[in-house]
């Protein structure tokens, strides 16, 4: 079955510093994979994804992500943390040809001044 | 505004009450889906739909049931509520003519079993 790990539940960074969320993914078929961001008290929001072609995939609010097919990971990063996107972030799988998305726990991104 | 629309927002029930939670969207999607999120554990599938007349089981699906008349609506339903149904809701649609597995959400249903 696909599913995905998202290492730390809570990450903490200060304002300006690298943002560096982890992802793994589980998959016996090349898998799509997704970045989800949730602000308090709303729904998700689509930050990237990957399905084919280039490995290295930009997103909203400047963060990017790398498909590491040898290392089964799909991090999450952004080079200058803003105070703003402080939220917390989901990865997600989705397996070729059908629509269910497998989440992972969710890590809470905390950025202080 | 074309979107994901979710209704009650928030609600609480008394052990043993049923309720449904509505969903509605207006982009045409084939897909919509139902999650529950609970702290620590994500997201988590209650049941979905590939198109009206089509529903099956996720991850979570006992204690709910579906059914998918028409696209726009796919609402869920609580047939006795239990305090382990306490937890935030969400529907999701999304179309492979969009791209497969992106998702738009509803802002969520905030359920309170007592």
């Amino acid at each position: 079955a696909q599913s995905v790990t998202q290492l730390g539940s809570h990450v903490s960074v200060s304002e300006g510093a690298l943002v560096l969320l982890r992802c793994n993914y589980s998959s016996s078929v090349p898998p799509y994979l997704f970045w989800y961001v949730q602000y308090p008290n709303q729904g998700l929001q689509l930050l990237l994804k990957y399905t084919t072609g280039a490995t290295l995939v930009k997103g909203i609010n400047g963060f990017e992500a790398e498909f590491k097919k040898s290392e089964t990971s799909f991090h999450l990063t952004k080079p200058s943390a803003h105070m703003s996107d402080a939220a917390e972030y989901f990865c997600a799988v989705i397996v070729t040809g059908f629509q269910k998305l497998v989440f992972g726990t969710g890590t809470r991104l905390l950025v202080s001044p | 505004n074309a979107g994901v629309t979710q209704t009650p927002k928030f609600q609480v029930l008394k052990t043993g009450q049923s309720m449904t939670l509505q969903c509605a969207q207006d982009m045409n999607h084939e897909y919509m889906s139902w999650y529950r999120q609970d702290p620590g554990m994500g997201l988590r599938l209650i049941h979905y739909s590939v198109g009206a007349g089509i529903t099956d089981q996720g991850e979570v699906p006992n204690g709910y049931n579906v059914s998918r008349s028409t696209t726009e609506d796919f609402p869920l339903r609580l047939l006795s509520a239990a305090p382990s149904q306490t937890s935030v809701y969400f529907c999701a649609s999304s179309s492979d003519r969009a791209s497969p597995g992106y998702a738009f959400f509803g802002q969520g249903t905030r359920l309170t079993v007592v």
